[in-house]
């Protein structure tokens, strides 16, 4: 079975600091991995994704996430923060063509500071 | 707005009753997931639809959940006998399978269910 851990349930930054979210998962085949995000009062959206190729993937508002297979991991980051970017995020995996249910994170919640 | 759309967004029964949420996908995704999400959690996987054809439902949490997706396009999620613990946020997406968007889930806004 899949699992998926992440590090920090709440962090609190300030404007243009660099943002590091850690993520672990679980799974001993091939794997596809995400990053979802949900700002207050909306709905889950997809940040960014993994399935193949160059391990350091771009997603949507300048963040980025770099699979490390060795490490299991796929951190999700930002060199520079706004305050816009407060929310909740999650890690996301799921096995085979990408197209199964998905097994989450239990989240962070991101708050940055004016 | 032509996103995932849930009805209705919220829904307050009390313990015992049946209760029935829909869901209609964007229009053109073959693929339907339905997930729970509750306070401080992830949302957790329950099953998932390939155009009418249930393709997954050991993860639903018991036998009195039990969805359908009859004509391939909106789906809905029944549970009966309802019990406190099922207060939760339901969750649906959507996704194209085979096309080009990669398979992203395009989540809808949920359901949250208040069971008193």
């Amino acid at each position: 079975a899949q699992s998926v851990s992440q590090h920090n349930h709440h962090v609190i930054l300030s404007e243009a600091a660099s943002l590091e979210l850690g993520c672990n998962y679980s799974y001993g085949g091939t794997v596809n991995l995400f990053w979802y995000v949900q700002y207050p009062g909306q709905h889950l959206q997809l940040l960014l994704k993994y399935f193949s190729g160059d391990p350091l993937v771009k997603g949507i508002k300048g963040f980025e996430a770099e699979f490390i297979k060795s490490k299991f991991s796929f951190n999700l980051r930002k060199p520079s923060v706004q305050w816009s970017d407060t929310a909740e995020y999650f890690c996301a995996v799921n096995s085979g063509g990408g197209a199964d249910g998905l097994t989450f994170g239990k989240g962070t919640h991101l708050i940055i500071q004016p | 707005d032509t996103g995932v759309s849930q009805n209705p967004r919220h829904k307050i029964t009390k313990r015992g009753q049946n209760v029935t949420f829909r869901c209609d996908p964007i229009s053109e995704h073959n693929r339907l997931y339905w997930y729970r999400q509750t306070l401080g959690q992830g949302p957790e996987f329950l099953t998932y639809f390939q155009n009418e054809a249930q393709l997954e439902k050991s993860r639903l949490l018991s036998d009195r959940f039990s969805a359908e997706r009859p004509k391939g396009s909106f789906s809905t999620l029944e549970i009966q006998r309802t019990e406190q613990g099922d207060s939760a946020m339901y969750l649906c997406a959507s996704s194209l399978v085979g096309g080009q968007t990669g398979y992203e889930q395009y989540f809808g806004p949920g359901t949250r269910l208040t069971v008193t």
